[in-house]
């Protein structure tokens, strides 16, 4: 198994400011990802971390806006950019340490206002 | 291109009934299967996974699903709910154990005493 620490837990930020989400696991792990659930729906991949290459992003999610980094196999980033009430979501990180089992943070409820 | 349709955004039943959650999934390749759990305020947690073998799953907390490849099914079942139960329920599929997951809507399961 795997544990997962992820934080802030929760915020409340204000429109147009940064923040950035850290991601942290017990184990080192090839690929982290990072997805998105929005109040009352289900979960969307953001993008995909791989240690040691840029990020690879999914329709509709690009790098100036949520920018992830990713230094090392046990972590990585995702910062939310000139955020927008419209960002106002849970963000969770994810691995998969081996055995097709995937591992979730307790995610970051984020609030734009 | 891998898809799940959850059956059912809210399933309401009496404490004691039977929990029925259905989950179909389209995928080009033999897929890894899940179901996740997620409490209020809460990230995911595991119920059960399917990768290959036997196709009735056991989890925890009483859980079980079945893959049925011919009907492109993976519905979950617990013979008798109980008030804890009650909780969003996410039905996920990948191609492999390293790939991200693709995400039903949920189903909101409440537990009527």
């Amino acid at each position: 198994s795997a544990v997962i620490s992820q934080k802030p837990s929760r915020d409340i930020c204000q429109r147009g400011t940064s923040l950035t989400i850290q991601c942290q696991v017990d184990s080192q792990v090839t690929m982290m990802f990072w997805y998105r659930q929005q109040p009352g729906q289900s979960l969307t991949l953001i993008a995909t971390a791989n240690q040691g290459s840029e990020a690879t992003y999914e329709s509709g999610f690009v790098i100036d806006k949520f920018p992830i980094s990713r230094p090392n196999l046990t972590f990585s980033t995702l910062t939310v950019s000139n955020m927008s009430p419209e960002d106002s979501s849970i963000y969770l990180c994810s691995a998969t340490p081996g055995r097709a089992e995937a591992f979730f943070g307790q995610g970051t409820r984020l609030t734009v206002v | 291109a891998q898809s799940v349709t959850q059956l059912g955004s809210h399933v309401s039943v009496s404490e004691g009934a039977l929990v029925l959650l259905r989950c179909n999934y389209s995928s080009s390749v033999p897929p890894y299967l899940f179901w996740y759990v997620q409490y209020p305020n809460q990230g995911l947690q595991l119920l059960l996974k399917y990768t290959t073998g036997a196709t009735l799953v056991k989890g925890i907390n009483g859980f079980e699903a079945e893959f049925k490849k011919s009907e492109t099914s993976f519905h979950l079942t617990k013979p008798s709910a109980h008030m804890s139960d009650a909780a969003e329920y996410f039905c996920a599929v990948s191609a492999t154990g390293n790939t991200p997951l693709v995400f039903g809507k949920g189903t909101r399961l409440s537990v009527i005493a």
